[in-house]
């Protein structure tokens, strides 16, 4: 099955700088990979995805890149804020109604 | 427009008891996947619900099963339950108009074994 490794487990920045996590995968036939924020005591939520023939998308501070022979993926946040702080998974599924596999996670915290 | 609604909200058991978790999905939303997340741990998958028959499963035992009903409600049960089982447990939803790929979160159900 699908295994999915996060890197690093914790992440500090000052306000303002940028934060950069990074993922793995092993199943090659995987499609999909979203990224989720968890703020503490709630839910996921989705905050950016990518397709597999996509190698990078944005959406105002957050980008995520995608290397599909490496099998890497990263999720970049700039300018970051306090708000930002959370715990951040990445995930990767090999398509539409299959089951996603979550990586351990990343505690990013963005100190004012 | 109601999002993804879970119940109870927190739980308390001892082991050996059985529960059963509750989740209503999305509107238009037809299939529903349980996920269980250990503190500090991403969610693992547990199954997958759609059409009211169970479409794929994850690595949990049997002491897991779940049903589905025709207004696409779905209820989690865990028999025996362990001390390992203590976790919060996440229903999500996706659309039935697309091509599957987006999940929504509900906002979980807290179990604690004791």
């Amino acid at each position: 099955g699908e295994n999915v490794e996060q890197h690093p487990s914790t992440l500090s920045v000052q306000e303002g700088d940028s934060a950069v996590i990074k993922c793995t995968y092993s199943d090659s036939a995987s499609n999909y990979f979203p990224w989720y924020k968890q703020e503490l005591g709630k839910r996921p939520q989705l905050i950016i995805d990518i397709r597999s023939n996509v190698g990078e998308k944005k959406d105002q501070r957050i980008a995520v890149t995608l290397n599909k022979t490496a099998k890497h993926f990263s999720l970049h946040i700039t300018e970051t804020q306090p708000e930002d702080s959370a715990v951040y998974f990445c995930a990767a599924s090999s398509g539409g109604y299959q089951k996603v596999t979550f990586g351990t996670g990343t505690k990013l915290q963005v100190i004012p | 427009d109601a999002g993804v609604t879970q119940s109870p909200t927190h739980l308390i058991k001892t082991r050996g008891q059985q529960v059963t978790l509750r989740c209503s999905p999305k509107s238009g939303h037809d299939t529903v996947s349980w996920y269980q997340q250990a503190l500090g741990q991403g969610p693992q998958f547990i199954f997958q619900y759609y059409e009211e028959e169970e479409r794929q499963r994850g690595n949990f035992p049997d002491r897991f099963s779940g049903h589905q009903f025709p207004n696409y409600s779905s209820e989690l049960n865990v028999n025996a339950l362990l001390l390992g089982d203590s976790a919060l447990y996440l229903c999500a939803s996706s659309p039935e108009v697309g091509d599957g790929y987006e999940q929504y979160f509900g906002p979980g159900t807290r179990l604690t074994v004791t």
